[in-house]
């Protein structure tokens, strides 16, 4: 099975400054989906991001982008102009088309006023 | 409306008890999904199903058993097998994975499971 993970358990960006969140996985196939899952402290999970992997270009929602690296295996979420409301659990998780849905470990951002 | 719902929000078992985790969804999709969260280790794939009466185990599937009787409910039974329940559970559903599609996964709210 494909694994994910998220190698910083703890991010902390100040309020309108730009942070990072790592992600790389493992897996053998050629097509799949990678996601960013906001998880704020309600739990309920957010979608903030999709990428499909036969795409080459990275896919950007508003303040939110991905540099997807496909040979690197990696998909870190770049969060620009930093919110209050951004402060939450953020979760990568990756998807093949036999619908088998894996998740990282998670990070936690913290923003700071 | 439209959505994914989980029930109860909280519950209560008694160690040795099996205890059943109802998911139900009505928006019409395929794939179903459950999922344990406990601090620091994300979310860990139990089960998923892909259609009705058929479902792969996940991660950590053992001490637990699902059933797909119907494409709108996936309920979830936690055994006395399972010898550390105590944890939040997440149901998930979503459309099959076809290129260039909406793809993403709905969640319920959860539920909270403790073993007293």
């Amino acid at each position: 099975a494909q694994t994910v993970t998220q190698s910083q358990p703890e991010m902390s960006v100040q309020e309108a400054e730009t942070v990072t969140l790592s992600c790389t996985y493992d897996t053998s196939e050629s097509d799949y989906y990678l996601f960013w899952y906001k998880q704020p402290p309600s739990r309920q999970m957010i979608l903030v991001i999709r990428q499909e992997a036969y795409k080459q270009q990275n896919a950007t929602e508003n303040r939110f982008s991905v540099n997807f690296q496909k040979a690197a295996k990696s998909f870190s979420l770049k969060i620009s102009d930093s919110q209050l409301g951004d402060a939450a659990m953020y979760f990568c998780a990756y998807r093949s088309y036999n619908n088998d849905m894996r998740f990282g470990a998670g990070t936690r951002l913290t923003v700071k006023p | 409306d439209g959505g994914i719902t989980q029930s109860p929000k909280y519950l209560f078992r008694k160690e040795g008890q099996n205890v059943t985790l109802s998911c139900e969804q009505n928006l019409n999709h395929d794939a179903m999904y459950w999922y344990r969260q406990d601090p620091g280790q994300g979310l860990r794939l139990i089960y998923y199903s892909q259609i009705v009466n058929d479902f792969q185990k996940g991660d950590i599937a053992e001490g637990y058993s699902v059933s797909r009787e119907k494409k709108e409910s996936f309920p979830l039974t936690v055994t006395s097998a399972q010898k550390n329940p105590t944890a939040f559970y997440l149901c998930a559903s979503s459309i099959f994975l076809v290129a260039g599609a909406n793809t993403e996964a709905f969640f319920g709210q959860g539920t909270r499971l403790t073993v007293v």
